[in-house]
């Protein structure tokens, strides 16, 4: 069984440019939710999409947005990189709703 | 404000030797409260889950409790493969489904 997958492992921007960020969700999972980690800090949630609807939202701004795809595989855009946006982005899948969440190896974001 | 607290940020242990790890929350209506592991620029590995107090889940060398306010990961006889980061997060019942997270507990197992 495959987990969870996103790509580019590691990428590099200048500020005021856009980036987009994939996830592919665990087989069977139809939930995916997307976390930003700063260096020493707990991963803080961004959004979370269910059957390709946004089911939640944390507290960033919108220039932070989301995709989820029929197959359940999502998109992260960030646009208008700042500086402070440089962390690692980790996507997660869920089997439904309030269920656990498991990880994928994340996308270092660095932006110069 | 739902906050999750983790202590102590950094943990020196020698190989065999037992300690336990704390996460202490302030949230009302908790659904569940989630351990993780995570190695240095890797996605946190999931290792339990807990939904009410008194409840207790093993794993290995690992042990996780709860009580009404905190949570605590007991490691026994620890290995140097044991050192990682170990995360606690929350989930609230009902509303939006994100986890909030601690700042995590650096475990470093000397031999």
């Amino acid at each position: 069984e495959t987990g969870v997958t996103q790509s580019p492992t590691h990428l590099i921007k200048t500020r005021g440019q856009q980036v987009t960020l994939r996830c592919s969700s665990q087989s069977g999972h139809n939930t995916v939710s997307w976390y930003q980690q700063a260096l020493g800090q707990g991963p803080q949630f961004i959004f979370q999409y269910y059957r390709e609807e946004e089911n939640g939202r944390g507290n960033f701004p919108p220039r932070f947005s989301g995709l989820q795809f029929p197959n359940y595989s999502s998109e992260l855009n960030v646009n208008a990189l700042e500086l402070d946006d440089s962390a690692l982005y980790l996507c997660a899948s869920s089997p439904g709703l309030q269920e656990t969440q498991y990880f994928g190896p994340g996308t270092r974001l660095l932006v110069l | 404000e739902d906050q999750v607290t983790q202590s102590p940020e950094a943990l020196r242990l020698q190989e065999g030797e037992s300690s336990s790890l704390n996460c202490s929350y302030t949230v009302s209506g908790l659904r569940g409260l989630f351990w993780y592991r995570q190695d240095p620029g890797k996605g946190p590995e999931f290792l339990f889950t807990l939904y009410s107090a008194g409840e207790e889940k093993e794993k290995e060398r690992l042990k996780a409790t709860l009580t009404k306010k905190e949570s605590f990961l007991h490691i026994t006889a620890p290995k140097p493969e044991d050192s990682a980061t170990y995360l606690c997060a929350v989930q609230l019942g009902g509303g939006a489904d994100g986890l909030t997270f601690g700042k995590g507990t650096h475990l470093i197992i000397q031999p």
